[in-house]
């Protein structure tokens, strides 16, 4: 069975450029996540669908970003334009939003390494 | 203060030796998670739990919830358990909901 899968796997982009990066849950995940993780730092949530709906988008600064996951299936992240300080892991991960099934791991991509010159 | 503490930041250890990593957490959680993360590579979720002890191999986690900590414990440790691990406080009905993530433990085991 397929993972969940990220691309492109590294980006570098000059700043103020746009950038989307985009994900593919394991199949039947109904729960997705975007998560950032800076440099020597534990990965931060960005934002959480459950299916196509944004349920925590609290901490995904909107004046730049954006997320879709339109079909409830794969999902894009968005920057425009980006900053230096964006340069950093977008991690993607989903896990099984089952009462009966979910064990409640999240299963997490190989990230998205950006960097902002 | 950050809600999810690590220590130590940096272990090295022999092959063979037994290992020991430890988290506390100061907020309210629905479980704990433990993660490992390989250089360059993604993360893979080790354990869930909320309660108790769990053993998957060599690996083992135990959680206490009053004292609020969990130690991941490596057993007969072995150059390719090295990793940075990392260990989440998860919340919501399915524990997972918002994790808020330690920083990592770099372990480096030497042959």
């Amino acid at each position: 069975e397929a993972g969940v899968v990220q691309s492109p796997r590294y980006k570098i982009i000059e700043k103020k450029q746009p950038v989307a990066f985009w994900c593919n849950p394991i199949s039947g995940h109904n729960t997705l996540y975007w998560y950032r993780q800076n440099l020597g730092q534990g990965p931060e949530l960005l934002i959480r669908y459950e299916n196509e709906e944004a349920v925590d988008d609290s901490q995904l600064p909107k004046d730049r970003f954006s997320a879709e996951r339109l079909k409830g299936v794969d999902s894009t992240l968005k920057i425009q334009p980006a900053e230096l300080g964006d340069s950093a892991v977008y991690l993607c991960a989903s896990s099984l939003g089952d009462r009966l099934l979910n064990t409640g791991e999240l299963f997490f991509g190989e990230g998205s390494r950006l960097t902002v010159l | 203060k950050n809600e999810v503490e690590q220590s130590p930041q940096n272990l090295t250890a022999q092959e063979g030796e037994f290992i020991t990593i430890n988290c506390s957490y100061s907020v309210g959680i629905s479980a704990l998670h433990w993660l490992q993360q390989h250089p360059g590579g993604g993360i893979v979720s080790l354990f869930m739990l909320s309660s108790g002890k769990k053993k998957h191999g060599r690996l083992i986690a135990t959680i206490n919830i009053q004292e609020k900590h969990s130690s991941l414990h490596i057993t007969a440790s072995h150059p390719r358990d090295s990793a940075v691990y990392i260990c989440a406080a998860g919340k919501g009905d399915f524990g997972n909901e918002k994790l808020t993530f330690g920083t990592g433990t770099r372990l480096t085991i030497i042959p």
